[in-house]
């Protein structure tokens, strides 16, 4: 099975650049797609095919895949930053699959 | 624009049917699969199964054969059951729209239904 492993928790001062990662054995051949999710809403698409940003998204927020690491990186991170976030790919032999999630906490 | 609303019975008893539904306003119904997720109280985000509009359905392998969705394409509607309950199956249920590709990322939410499974 595809197992997504992603850091619990990552802790950054305003202002600084956080980083998410998100591993897998050869996760840079696939496409890979970051979900925010704050307290009590639904999570909104913040980076799709690795490193593509939504309308709407700022372009602190950027993306990169290689290898067996894809990453999640926040530049300039703000208080409203503060969110879990979540990558995800698909396969045709396991469909759609999640990662653990990184709880992303402003200091 | 798209937009996904879904509804469906907040508590449900175990041993019961979940059901749920969402309904796609806006865009092409088409050229998409229609996902749903769960998120169990304070988890991770789970894959539950999706359909497209010609009625293919992909599903989570542990929820098989519990898990039936399905979609009325003239009223842009997807429905969720998944029978014989517990609580393990307490969680908040999102439908969204995932693109029909290789790529596979979903773009489109639904506002998220809690469901209790509980006597």
């Amino acid at each position: 099975s595809y197992v997504l492993s992603q850091p619990p928790s990552v802790s950054v001062a305003p202002g600084q650049t956080a980083t998410i990662s998100c591993e897998e054995n050869n996760i840079g051949s696939k496409s890979v797609h970051w979900y925010q999710q704050k307290p009590g809403q639904a999570p909104i698409l913040v980076i799709y095919y690795d490193r593509d940003r939504p309308s709407g998204i700022p372009e602190r927020f950027s993306g990169s895949n290689s290898g067996n690491i894809a990453t999640l990186t926040i530049s300039r991170v703000e208080a409203g930053d503060e969110a879990d976030y979540y990558c995800q790919v698909w396969d045709r032999s396991t469909d759609v699959v999640f990662g653990g999630g990184t709880t992303l906490t402003v200091l | 624009q798209v937009q996904l609303q879904q509804w469906g019975a907040g508590l449900v008893k175990p041993s019961e049917t979940l059901s749920l539904t969402c309904v796609v306003e806006g865009e092409s119904f088409i050229d998409y699969y229609w996902s749903w997720i769960r998120q169990a109280p304070g988890k991770g985000l789970e894959w539950v199964g999706e359909i497209n509009h010609n009625g293919k359905t992909n599903y989570k392998p542990s929820l098989k054969s519990r898990l039936s969705i399905s979609v009325d394409t003239s009223k842009r509607q997807i429905s969720l059951k998944l029978s014989s309950v517990t609580a393990a199956d307490t969680a908040v249920y999102y439908c969204a729209r995932r693109e029909d590709s290789s790529f596979g990322r979903l773009d489109h939410w639904g506002q998220g239904t809690q469901v209790t499974v509980s006597s």
